[in-house]
Protein backbone atom coordinates (compact mmCIF):
# COMPACT_ATOMS: atom_id res chain seq x y z
CA UNK A 1 0.00 0.00 0.00
CA UNK A 2 1.31 3.41 -0.65
CA UNK A 3 2.18 5.18 2.38
CA UNK A 4 2.87 8.77 3.17
CA UNK A 5 5.15 10.52 5.76
CA UNK A 6 4.41 13.49 8.12
CA UNK A 7 5.65 15.21 10.74
CA UNK A 8 3.27 14.22 13.87
CA UNK A 9 3.02 17.99 14.82
CA UNK A 10 3.57 21.49 13.66
CA UNK A 11 2.90 24.95 15.48
CA UNK A 12 2.38 28.28 14.26
CA UNK A 13 1.35 31.78 15.05
CA UNK A 14 -1.78 33.19 13.81
CA UNK A 15 -1.97 35.13 11.00
CA UNK A 16 1.11 33.54 9.53
CA UNK A 17 1.81 31.06 6.86
CA UNK A 18 2.40 27.56 7.57
CA UNK A 19 3.89 25.10 5.28
CA UNK A 20 2.68 21.32 6.10
CA UNK A 21 5.04 18.94 4.17
CA UNK A 22 4.25 15.10 3.35
CA UNK A 23 6.98 12.54 1.59
CA UNK A 24 5.11 9.76 -0.72
CA UNK A 25 8.43 8.53 -2.23
CA UNK A 26 6.79 5.16 -3.67
CA UNK A 27 3.81 7.31 -5.03
CA UNK A 28 2.94 5.97 -8.32
CA UNK A 29 1.73 7.63 -11.84
CA UNK A 30 -1.72 7.78 -11.48
CA UNK A 31 -1.50 8.67 -7.73
CA UNK A 32 -3.49 11.56 -6.89
CA UNK A 33 -2.45 13.53 -3.79
CA UNK A 34 -4.90 14.69 -1.36
CA UNK A 35 -5.22 16.65 1.82
CA UNK A 36 -8.06 16.31 4.31
CA UNK A 37 -7.94 17.67 8.07
CA UNK A 38 -9.94 16.54 11.04
CA UNK A 39 -11.00 19.27 13.47
CA UNK A 40 -11.53 17.97 16.79
CA UNK A 41 -14.52 16.13 17.51
CA UNK A 42 -15.46 15.73 14.05
CA UNK A 43 -14.60 13.49 10.70
CA UNK A 44 -12.31 15.04 8.55
CA UNK A 45 -12.99 17.31 6.01
CA UNK A 46 -11.25 17.66 2.23
CA UNK A 47 -9.19 20.52 1.85
CA UNK A 48 -7.16 20.25 -1.96
CA UNK A 49 -5.78 17.99 -3.91
CA UNK A 50 -3.49 17.44 -7.34
CA UNK A 51 -2.06 15.18 -9.69
CA UNK A 52 1.05 17.07 -11.09
CA UNK A 53 0.69 20.92 -10.64
CA UNK A 54 0.49 23.58 -7.91
CA UNK A 55 -3.16 23.81 -6.91
CA UNK A 56 -4.88 27.08 -5.39
CA UNK A 57 -8.68 27.40 -3.65
CA UNK A 58 -9.91 29.01 -0.52
CA UNK A 59 -9.07 27.04 1.78
CA UNK A 60 -5.48 26.71 0.69
CA UNK A 61 -2.58 25.92 -1.83
CA UNK A 62 -0.96 22.80 -2.41
CA UNK A 63 2.45 22.65 -3.65
CA UNK A 64 3.85 19.65 -5.75
CA UNK A 65 7.74 18.30 -6.32
CA UNK A 66 8.75 17.78 -9.72
CA UNK A 67 9.02 14.31 -8.71
CA UNK A 68 6.49 13.86 -7.10
CA UNK A 69 7.72 12.34 -4.22
CA UNK A 70 6.86 15.06 -1.87
CA UNK A 71 4.01 17.92 -1.88
CA UNK A 72 3.40 21.06 0.49
CA UNK A 73 0.33 22.09 1.82
CA UNK A 74 0.04 25.77 2.64
CA UNK A 75 -1.78 27.71 5.10
CA UNK A 76 -1.34 31.44 3.69
CA UNK A 77 -2.48 32.98 7.32
CA UNK A 78 -3.39 30.23 9.77
CA UNK A 79 -6.03 31.18 12.12
CA UNK A 80 -7.40 29.33 15.34
CA UNK A 81 -9.65 27.73 13.31
CA UNK A 82 -7.29 25.54 11.35
CA UNK A 83 -5.53 24.23 14.40
CA UNK A 84 -6.27 20.33 13.63
CA UNK A 85 -5.01 17.58 12.18
CA UNK A 86 -3.86 17.02 8.49
CA UNK A 87 -3.92 14.25 6.49
CA UNK A 88 -1.66 13.85 3.55
CA UNK A 89 -3.55 10.88 1.17
CA UNK A 90 -2.76 9.19 -1.85
CA UNK A 91 -5.50 8.42 -3.66
CA UNK A 92 -4.25 4.62 -5.39
CA UNK A 93 -6.37 2.84 -7.88
CA UNK A 94 -6.39 -1.05 -7.15
CA UNK A 95 -8.39 -3.42 -9.09
CA UNK A 96 -10.32 -0.64 -10.68
CA UNK A 97 -11.60 0.43 -7.85
CA UNK A 98 -10.42 2.44 -4.80
CA UNK A 99 -8.67 1.79 -1.28
CA UNK A 100 -7.38 5.17 0.46
CA UNK A 101 -4.27 4.64 2.66
CA UNK A 102 -4.41 7.51 5.30
CA UNK A 103 -0.78 8.99 6.90
CA UNK A 104 -0.82 8.61 10.66
CA UNK A 105 -1.75 13.03 9.96
CA UNK A 106 0.24 16.20 11.36
CA UNK A 107 -1.35 17.68 14.52
CA UNK A 108 -1.60 21.83 13.77
CA UNK A 109 -1.56 23.86 17.00
CA UNK A 110 -1.85 27.37 16.25
CA UNK A 111 -1.03 30.10 18.87
CA UNK A 112 -2.91 33.51 19.02
CA UNK B 1 -28.40 20.32 1.80
CA UNK B 2 -27.84 17.79 4.70
CA UNK B 3 -24.27 16.41 5.61
CA UNK B 4 -23.62 12.82 6.13
CA UNK B 5 -25.53 11.25 9.42
CA UNK B 6 -24.24 8.66 11.53
CA UNK B 7 -26.02 7.28 13.91
CA UNK B 8 -26.01 6.36 16.94
CA UNK B 9 -22.90 8.99 18.32
CA UNK B 10 -22.33 7.05 20.77
CA UNK B 11 -22.51 3.17 21.22
CA UNK B 12 -21.57 0.86 24.59
CA UNK B 13 -21.33 -3.26 23.69
CA UNK B 14 -19.65 -5.90 25.57
CA UNK B 15 -17.39 -8.38 24.45
CA UNK B 16 -18.99 -11.14 22.05
CA UNK B 17 -22.06 -8.71 21.23
CA UNK B 18 -22.36 -7.40 17.98
CA UNK B 19 -23.39 -4.19 16.52
CA UNK B 20 -24.98 -2.49 13.81
CA UNK B 21 -24.06 1.07 12.89
CA UNK B 22 -25.40 3.43 10.84
CA UNK B 23 -24.97 5.79 7.93
CA UNK B 24 -26.90 8.03 6.21
CA UNK B 25 -25.48 9.92 2.92
CA UNK B 26 -25.95 13.27 1.73
CA UNK B 27 -28.40 13.73 -0.80
CA UNK B 28 -27.60 12.27 -3.93
CA UNK B 29 -24.33 10.59 -2.97
CA UNK B 30 -24.20 7.14 -4.39
CA UNK B 31 -20.49 5.85 -2.80
CA UNK B 32 -20.29 5.16 0.78
CA UNK B 33 -17.23 4.06 2.77
CA UNK B 34 -16.41 3.30 6.16
CA UNK B 35 -13.52 3.45 8.37
CA UNK B 36 -11.84 2.74 11.83
CA UNK B 37 -10.08 5.62 13.66
CA UNK B 38 -8.00 4.20 16.51
CA UNK B 39 -5.27 6.36 18.48
CA UNK B 40 -2.70 3.58 17.93
CA UNK B 41 -3.64 2.95 14.39
CA UNK B 42 -4.90 6.30 12.80
CA UNK B 43 -7.61 6.14 10.49
CA UNK B 44 -7.86 2.51 8.75
CA UNK B 45 -9.91 1.98 5.69
CA UNK B 46 -13.22 -0.87 6.15
CA UNK B 47 -15.18 -0.76 3.38
CA UNK B 48 -16.58 0.63 -0.05
CA UNK B 49 -20.20 0.25 -1.19
CA UNK B 50 -21.65 2.09 -4.32
CA UNK B 51 -25.00 1.25 -6.07
CA UNK B 52 -25.17 -2.13 -3.07
CA UNK B 53 -22.22 -3.02 -3.90
CA UNK B 54 -18.72 -3.81 -2.47
CA UNK B 55 -16.27 -2.00 -4.50
CA UNK B 56 -13.09 -2.32 -2.17
CA UNK B 57 -12.38 -4.09 1.41
CA UNK B 58 -9.16 -2.97 3.71
CA UNK B 59 -7.76 -5.63 5.64
CA UNK B 60 -10.19 -6.06 8.84
CA UNK B 61 -11.38 -9.65 9.73
CA UNK B 62 -14.29 -11.01 8.49
CA UNK B 63 -16.66 -9.81 11.85
CA UNK B 64 -16.64 -6.80 9.87
CA UNK B 65 -19.49 -6.37 7.42
CA UNK B 66 -21.49 -4.07 6.09
CA UNK B 67 -24.13 -3.60 2.94
CA UNK B 68 -24.98 -0.49 1.22
CA UNK B 69 -29.55 -0.50 0.55
CA UNK B 70 -31.02 1.03 -2.57
CA UNK B 71 -31.42 4.48 -1.13
CA UNK B 72 -27.70 4.63 -0.38
CA UNK B 73 -28.24 4.68 3.04
CA UNK B 74 -25.42 2.31 4.56
CA UNK B 75 -24.99 -0.01 7.59
CA UNK B 76 -22.16 -2.00 8.83
CA UNK B 77 -21.52 -4.85 11.57
CA UNK B 78 -19.36 -6.04 13.81
CA UNK B 79 -20.27 -9.25 15.31
CA UNK B 80 -18.51 -10.96 18.26
CA UNK B 81 -17.15 -7.84 19.30
CA UNK B 82 -13.35 -7.72 21.12
CA UNK B 83 -11.81 -5.32 23.10
CA UNK B 84 -9.47 -4.11 20.31
CA UNK B 85 -12.87 -3.11 18.26
CA UNK B 86 -12.84 0.23 20.77
CA UNK B 87 -12.88 3.02 17.75
CA UNK B 88 -14.19 5.77 16.36
CA UNK B 89 -15.92 4.35 13.19
CA UNK B 90 -16.48 7.13 10.13
CA UNK B 91 -18.79 7.04 7.36
CA UNK B 92 -18.39 9.47 4.42
CA UNK B 93 -20.38 9.51 1.16
CA UNK B 94 -19.72 10.73 -1.98
CA UNK B 95 -20.97 11.07 -5.58
CA UNK B 96 -19.67 8.45 -6.70
CA UNK B 97 -16.16 6.67 -6.14
CA UNK B 98 -12.85 8.13 -6.36
CA UNK B 99 -14.26 12.01 -5.83
CA UNK B 100 -14.01 14.26 -2.80
CA UNK B 101 -15.42 12.54 0.10
CA UNK B 102 -17.70 14.06 3.02
CA UNK B 103 -17.00 12.85 6.15
CA UNK B 104 -19.58 12.02 8.65
CA UNK B 105 -18.92 12.79 12.67
CA UNK B 106 -18.61 9.16 13.65
CA UNK B 107 -19.89 6.45 15.88
CA UNK B 108 -18.07 6.36 19.27
CA UNK B 109 -18.03 2.66 20.15
CA UNK B 110 -16.63 1.46 23.19
CA UNK B 111 -16.17 -2.26 23.72
CA UNK B 112 -16.12 -3.42 27.52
Amino acid sequence: DAKTTQPNSMESNEEEPVHLPCNHSTISGTDYIHWYRQLPSQGPEYVIHGLTSNVNNRMASLAIAEDRKSSTLILHRATLRDAAVYYCILRRRQGGSEKLVFGKGTKLTVNP
Amino acid sequence: KAGVTQTPRYLIKTRGQQVTLSCSPISGHRSVSWYQQTPGQGLQFLFEYFSETQRNKGNFPGRFSGRQFSNSRSEMNVSTLELGDSALYLCASSLRPNEKLFFGSGTQLSVL
